[in-house]
This record gives C-alpha cells, structure tokens and sequence, in this order.
C-alpha cells in the first residue's frame, strides 16, 4: 500500500524560499505511469494545484505559480520536493502530496497527511 | 482555466436522510470529475472518479452523476461520518487540474 508523508520547516520568513519533501513508502517514484503532485490548502480555505511531476521527472505547473516552483525527484531517497521561492503571506498554506494516474486518469489518491507551511517573520 | 463552481455552499441535514451536492464546470470537461471528502483536520480523500466510478473502499450510499458541465453527487442514507467538506475537480483541461469551492454537509 502507497504511503506519503510530507515534511518542511513549519516557518518560512517572507521572501525566502519553502522547501518541502513528500518521501513515498510502498512504490518508487520513478516506477510506473503515475504522476506526483503538490497541492496545498490555506485555513479554512479550498483546494489549490501547486504542480505534479511524472517518474521520468517532466514536471508541469500551476501557471499562478510557474515563475517561482520547482519540483523534482530524489530517487535515492525516494522523496518528491518541492520548492517555491520569494514566498508571501498568501503561501501561507496546508501542503499535501499526492499521487495520480496520467492522461485523462489525474485523479489524486492516496494523499499525505499534509505539511502546514507559514510565512512569517 | 476550468472555473468549478459548486452548491450549495453550506447544506443542512439530518442523519438518515439524503443529501445532493451540485458542481458546475465553465466548460465542458466530458466526465473527467472526480469528488473528495474531507474531514476536519484531515487531508481530502477520493470517493468518485469517471464523475460515476466509486473508489475502492467507498460505500454504495456515494453515488455520482452528470457529464459535460454539471454534475452531481448524492449520498444516501447520511451517517455521522459523512459531515464534511465535499470537493469536485476536473482533470479534462490542464493545467491546470481545479477543484470547486466546496461544499460543507452539516447536520441539521
């Protein structure tokens, strides 16, 4: 069974750079037709798609968020990151990992508990 | 981008009774929808793909409807663990991939 578990600081200030890891338990990352994904939640809020990456490490983003995501793949590790730079209050979020079929089949399961990221100083 | 938009906002209702939550997409998206519940301080969880095909694990009371731009999902019978934030997202057109607003079952 898939496991994801994400982790990061908890605390980022302003300007600065988030950098989260989703490590996966039960399948590779570079192992099959899946894609990997990010999305995260602001309090009380709905649901935003950050960016997903394919096992062979093509990645595709958000274009709210293009200019300042990077996402790639730790295959030693077996770890999906994430990385966003020159953060914000509004990045201020919940952020979970996800994994998802390819093509017409992006529907995200099974999910990580959720990493909650907060931009302050 | 695909704007999802769903309703009601809040729905009030009691145990043992139905419930029926609506998602409008701004363009066709086929019957690329899936649905997600989520409970509080939890992360969402997959219940509907194929806008009909329920996930593996999900009661029959979960159903799901509609292709194109409007679908629904209907759950049965309403039991206490089924009060939550229920979310539609669309993976026709991308990216890229949205989700609705969502819609919070509340008992009644």
């Amino acid at each position: 069974q898939v496991q994801l578990q994400e982790s990061g600081p908890g605390l980022v200030k302003p300007s600065e750079t988030l950098s989260l890891t989703c490590t996966v338990s039960g399948a590779s990352v570079i192992s099959g037709s899946f894609y990997w994904h990010w999305i995260r939640q602001p309090a009380g809020k709905g649901l935003e798609w950050v960016g997903r990456i394919y096992t062979t490490g093509s990645t595709e983003y958000n274009p709210s968020l293009q200019s300042r995501v990077t996402m790639a793949l730790d295959t030693s590790k077996n770890q999906v990151s994430l990385k966003l730079t020159s953060v914000t209050a509004a990045d201020t979020a919940a952020y979970y990992c996800a994994r998802s079929g390819i093509y017409y089949s992006v529907w995200f399961g099974p999910w990580g508990q959720g990493t909650l990221a907060t931009v302050s100083s | 981008e695909v704007v999802m938009a769903q309703s009601p906002a809040t729905l009030s209702v009691s145990p043992g009774e139905g419930a029926t939550l609506s998602c409008r997409a701004s363009q066709s998206v086929n019957s690329n929808l899936a649905w997600y519940q989520q409970r509080p301080g939890q992360a969402p969880r997959l219940l509907i793909y194929g806008a009909t095909t329920r996930a593996t694990g999900v009661p029959a009371r979960f159903s799901g409807s509609g292709s194109g731009t409007d679908f629904t999902l209907t759950i049965s019978s309403l039991q206490s663990e089924d009060f939550a934030i229920y979310y539609c997202q669309q993976y026709d057109n991308w990216p890229p991939y949205t989700f609705g607003q969502g819609t919070k079952l509340e008992i009644k």
